[in-house]
Formats: structure tokens, sequence, C-alpha cells
């Protein structure tokens, strides 16, 4: 049981350049998240979904594009990076409900140059 | 506006000693309440979570956790701490369709 991956743990991309993360969970989770962490400001939630084909703002939004067209994967996507999004990316999932426990894979080191 | 606040950075405490970290909510009604830990390189990990009933609530790791509403606080403690316990410490409230506002963290180092 590999929980929640994220793919890949380490990136390094220039400004204005594109790519996509990848989450996958085999908990069969209604919820997926997808939270960045800088230092001193804890994490923040990007986007979310409650459920396959649905897809949600969070806190901090702008710049990023998400899908969530299988159930178990969650796909986030910057299309023009910027040196503001130089995080650590973590993704999460949890079953339904108000205070289901959020299970979280191991981040994604984003460098934007 | 609703949220967690944790006002230690960071905190240094001897191999064996008492921890407590500090967690104040602000929030009108009673909320669901969480503490989270994040050892080095790793993703978070649920340590206890409050929703009503008994305010002294257990968790893994020997860690405990009280809620006190007329102090507005959910400290986390642990009688005595071990090396591996150094981390980050996150606590966090539940806001809404299934989402938790995180505070700032509490980075917790453990003198030999």
């Amino acid at each position: 049981n590999a929980g929640v991956t994220q793919t890949p743990k380490f990136r390094v991309l220039k400004t204005g350049q594109s790519m996509t993360l990848l989450c996958a969970q085999d908990m069969n989770h209604e919820y997926m998240y997808w939270y960045r962490q800088d230092p001193g400001m804890g994490l923040r939630l990007i986007h979310y979904s409650v459920g396959e084909g649905t897809t949600a703002k969070g806190e901090v939004p702008d710049g990023y594009n998400v899908s969530r067209l299988k159930k178990q994967n969650f796909l986030l996507g910057l299309e023009s990076a910027a040196p503001s999004q130089t995080s650590v990316y973590f993704c999460a999932s949890s079953t339904t409900g108000e205070v289901a426990e959020q299970y979280f894979g191991p981040g994604t080191r984003l460098t934007v140059t | 506006a609703q949220s967690v606040t944790q006002p230690d950075i960071h905190i240094t405490v001897s191999e064996g000693a008492s921890l407590e970290l500090r967690c104040n909510y602000s929030y009108g009604a009673t909320p669901y309440l969480f503490w989270y830990v994040q050892s080095p390189g790793q993703g978070l990990q649920l340590l206890l979570k409050y929703f009503s009933g008994d305010t002294l609530v257990q968790g893994i790791k020997g860690f405990e956790a009280e809620f006190k509403r007329s102090q507005s606080s959910f400290n986390l403690r642990k009688p005595s701490v071990h090396w591996s316990d150094a981390a980050e410490y996150f606590c966090a409230w539940y806001s809404s369709a299934s989402k938790i506002i995180f505070g700032s963290g509490t980075r917790l180092s453990i003198r030999p």
C-alpha cells in the first residue's frame, strides 16, 4: 500500500517554463488537495477536489491549474513558472466527512530560476 | 478572521524533558482542531484531533493535547521527549468543505 505518491521529487525550472506535478493515491479517497509550503507560512491550500471531475480554488490558486480526470490522480499544472512559485508542494487525500484525516505525500521541491 | 496561531517559531528542549507547544485559535464556535507533525524531508502525519467531548485528547507517539475554551488554546504536550521527536509541528483547524487551515508551525529541536 503506497498511500500518496508524488512525481517528481525535485525539479528546477526556468522562468516561463511549464510543468505538471502528479499526485496519486491508492486509498480510494474522494478528496484530494494541493498545498504549497514556504518558510514561516505553514501550508497553504492551492486547489482541492471533492471527487472525480471536480476541482475548486483554495487560498492561493493564482498561477496554478488542476485536473482530476481519474479518482486516484490529481494533477497540478504551472503554465508559466515564476520565481515566486519556488516552494515545496504537498499533495494530500482524505475520505469524505468534516474531520477526516488528510494523508500527505512526501512532497515535491520546485525551484524556479 | 478565523485562524490558528502558533506563537513559537522554534523551541529547543533537552532529551527526556517535558514539552508543551502552544496553539491558539480564533473561532466563534467550538472548532475542530488538529496537530500534525512533519519530520525532515517528509510529508505531514496526523498526531491527534479534537472534535468535541473530552477536552484531553490522546494521540500517537505519546503526545496529548488539551482543549481549553476559556483560553482559546489547544496545546500539545509530551511528558518526556526523545531525539526522534525533532520535527516541525503544525496546529490546524477544520475550515469548511473538508478544508484544513494550518498554522505557521513550530520547529522542535532536541538537545542531547
